[in-house]
């Protein structure tokens, strides 16, 4: 059985600042592993995702996530925060098999100080 | 890039109704679908999946029979809220997933039902 672990429901940044977001998953197997933001009453749009190979991906916004095999993380940061960024964050993983079911972490929310 | 919809955004109902939410892959083909339920503040939570043609496989803890899930075609499913109560309000998300390996889950902009 797979499960995320997103560290802080909330964070708040400045604008201008790192945004880092922490995703830790559990799993005798590594995942696929994503990240999607959802804005207000809105669906969930991929940010990225890592299936095999480089283990620093890059997305959409500025945003960049690292997979480490050795502490089963897979954060999301970005390295200057813009009010757009103000949203709800989640970390998903699936399995590397042909089951498509995601597996969603609690979330995080991001608020951006001007 | 993949475009999910799902009509209607928003539904009020009364207790007792039943309401159905439909989704559609727009500009491709779906081999599977997901519904996913979210409560306010916090994660979505897998309802069922379903294929074109078959069945829909329902996760544990949820009533195939107050929510029925049709996967007609390849673009269209639909989930009805059959019966509905206030607890039933939430915000439901549908994915859609094309053939092949590394293809991913693209989601509709989801459905607020509220009933009273």
């Amino acid at each position: 059985a797979q499960s995320v672990t997103q560290l802080g429901s909330h964070v708040s940044v400045s604008e201008g600042a790192l945004v880092l977001l922490r995703c830790n998953y559990s799993s005798s197997v590594p995942p696929y592993l994503f990240w999607y933001v959802q804005y207000p009453n809105q669906g969930l749009q991929l940010l990225l995702k890592y299936t095999t190979g480089a283990t620093l991906v890059k997305g959409i916004n500025g945003f960049e996530a690292e997979f480490k095999k050795s502490e089963t993380s897979f954060h999301l940061t970005k390295p200057s925060a813009h009010m757009s960024d103000a949203a709800e964050y989640f970390c998903a993983v699936r399995p590397r098999s042909n089951d498509y079911k995601l597996s969603f972490g609690a979330g995080t929310t991001v608020t951006v100080r001007a | 890039g993949a475009v999910v919809s799902q009509h209607p955004s928003w539904v009020i109902c009364k207790s007792g109704t039943s309401v159905k939410i439909e989704c559609r892959s727009l500009d491709f083909q779906a081999t599977t679908m997901f519904w996913y339920r979210q409560f306010p503040k916090q994660s979505l939570m897998l309802m069922a999946t379903s294929n074109e043609g078959s069945k829909a496989t329902y996760e544990q803890g949820v009533e195939k029979d107050k929510f029925l899930i049709n996967h007609a075609s390849l673009t269209l499913s639909t989930l009805t809220v059959t019966s509905a109560h206030p607890e039933d309000s939430s915000f439901y998300i549908c994915s859609a997933r094309a053939g092949g390996f590394y293809n991913e889950q693209f989601f509709g902009p989801g459905t607020r039902l509220t009933v009273l």
